[in-house]
């Protein structure tokens, strides 16, 4: 079974509107985090937002923010004010386990129109 | 700033050939992992590390083999590449947040 699912696999929003990009993910560990990496056209990798399972409060940088409802399971990815350079491919991801390894979900394509 | 460094960015490799695809951090973080990257199908974990010497299975593992002799560097092995091997993979080192290389194209003829 998957343990992150992202459930769009594309996504087309107009420049300047606000963007939710959804995550659940499925662990049993007490403690775990979640984390939001964009991947441009370059194919660099880069991290955006991180939220660890016992922060209470949801987890915000710069025009990201994460919108973390643990009893449902959800780690959404909020971007605010979109602009053109947010067209990437977004993954979110979770560090669990034995290890802290960190598992990927599948992606979300997004672009911004102009 | 993090530095992970894979050794090559674009290889080819024809079916059969043993291929050794390395990464080292400069950090001396002890956690490293390697994934391959295919489309629709995301990041997928083959193995990690947490410490020189130590090696976890990921999901999927099938194929691969890696080693860890010194802190600063993990290989990935690919025994016997296969056409299906062929892919992006991704190094990465962590603390917290994972810190990624700039992949390796790898195509298996």
């Amino acid at each position: 079974a998957q343990k992150i699912t992202q459930t769009q696999p594309g996504m087309f929003v107009q420049e300047k509107e606000a963007v939710t990009l959804d995550c659940t993910y499925d662990t049993s560990d007490q403690s775990y985090g979640l984390f939001w990496y964009k991947q441009p056209s370059s194919g660099e990798m880069i991290f955006l937002i991180y939220q660890g399972s016992y922060d209470e409060q949801n987890a915000t940088e710069g025009r990201y923010s994460l919108n973390f409802q643990k009893a449902r399971k959800s780690a959404n990815l909020v971007i605010s004010a979109s602009q053109l350079g947010d067209s990437a491919m977004y993954f979110c991801a979770m560090r669990e386990g034995r290890g802290d390894k960190i598992i990927f979900g599948k992606g979300t394509r997004l672009h911004i129109l102009p | 700033d993090v530095k992970v460094t894979q050794s090559s960015r674009y290889l080819v490799k024809r079916t059969g050939e043993k291929v050794f695809l390395e990464c080292v951090q400069d950090m001396d973080h002890e956690n490293m992992f390697w994934y391959r990257q295919d489309p629709g199908l995301g990041l997928r974990l083959i193995y990690f590390s947490y410490d020189v010497k130590m090696k976890e299975k990921g999901d999927i593992p099938e194929g691969y083999s890696v080693s860890r002799e010194k802190k600063e560097r993990f290989s990935l092995i690919l025994e016997s590449a296969s056409t299906n091997q062929t892919s992006m993979y991704l190094c990465a080192t962590r603390v917290a947040e994972a810190f990624f290389g700039q992949g390796t194209r790898l195509t298996v003829v």
